[in-house]
């Protein structure tokens, strides 16, 4: 079966830092890859998604992810972070392997200190 | 204009109850979702419904019972109230095929079991 793997569960970073938070998944076939972000006591929200071409993929509010095919990876990154980035960071997988459900990672809190 | 609505937004209930969480969707989507979303912030996959039809029902016990009359709505019913019920329950919504099956969601309910 699928799995998502979110490496980091609590990343604590100062504002202007730079952010790479992992994901990893499991499936060798075509994939869309998702991230979303929960701000506190929000609903989830698409910061961006990769479903095929430019493996380099911008999203909302500065972020951007990186597909890596050979690594199974869609890392999200920015490079530089502000207090109001603080939220819940989740990616998601779809592919044949997972019925074309939604795979979901654990989710990585990201706190950034003003 | 709200895409996908929920309602109510906090729910407080007693043990042994019987509940119903809403949820509605204008997109157009003819497919939705039931997720729950524990204190530690894990989501967990609960049906999903395809044009009125359950597609997916993970190991969920009986006493929730999703019903669906229309491709619009998808309701969340809830029977003899537990402690261990309490999160929040979000619903969410995509179109299917090769769409790209971004899922937008609601607001969340939050329930609290007393």
């Amino acid at each position: 079966a699928q799995s998502v793997s979110q490496h980091n569960h609590h990343v604590i970073l100062s504002e202007a830092a730079s952010l790479e938070l992992g994901c990893n998944y499991s499936y060798g076939g075509t994939v869309n890859l998702f991230w979303y972000v929960q701000y506190p006591g929000q609903h989830l929200q698409l910061l961006l998604k990769y479903f095929s071409g430019d493996p380099l993929v911008k999203g909302i509010k500065g972020f951007e992810a990186e597909f890596i095919k050979s690594k199974f990876s869609f890392n999200l990154r920015k490079p530089s972070v502000q207090w109001s980035d603080t939220a819940e960071y989740f990616c998601a997988v779809i592919s044949m392997d997972s019925n074309y459900q939604l795979i979901w990672g654990a989710g990585t809190k990201l706190i950034i200190k003003p | 204009d709200t895409a996908v609505s929920q309602t109510p937004k906090y729910l407080v209930t007693q043990m042994g109850n019987d509940k119903s969480i809403k949820c509605e969707q204008n997109l157009g989507h003819d497919t939705m979702y039931w997720y729950k979303q524990d204190s530690k912030k894990f989501l967990k996959i609960m049906f999903s419904y395809n044009n009125k039809e359950l597609i997916i029902n993970e190991t969920v016990p009986n006493r929730f019972s999703p019903k669906s009359p229309d491709k619009a709505h998808l309701n969340l019913h809830i029977n003899s109230l537990e402690l261990g019920d309490s999160a929040v329950y979000f619903c969410a919504s995509s179109a299917s095929g090769r769409g790209g099956y971004e899922q937008f969601f609601g607001p969340g309910t939050r329930l609290t079991v007393l």
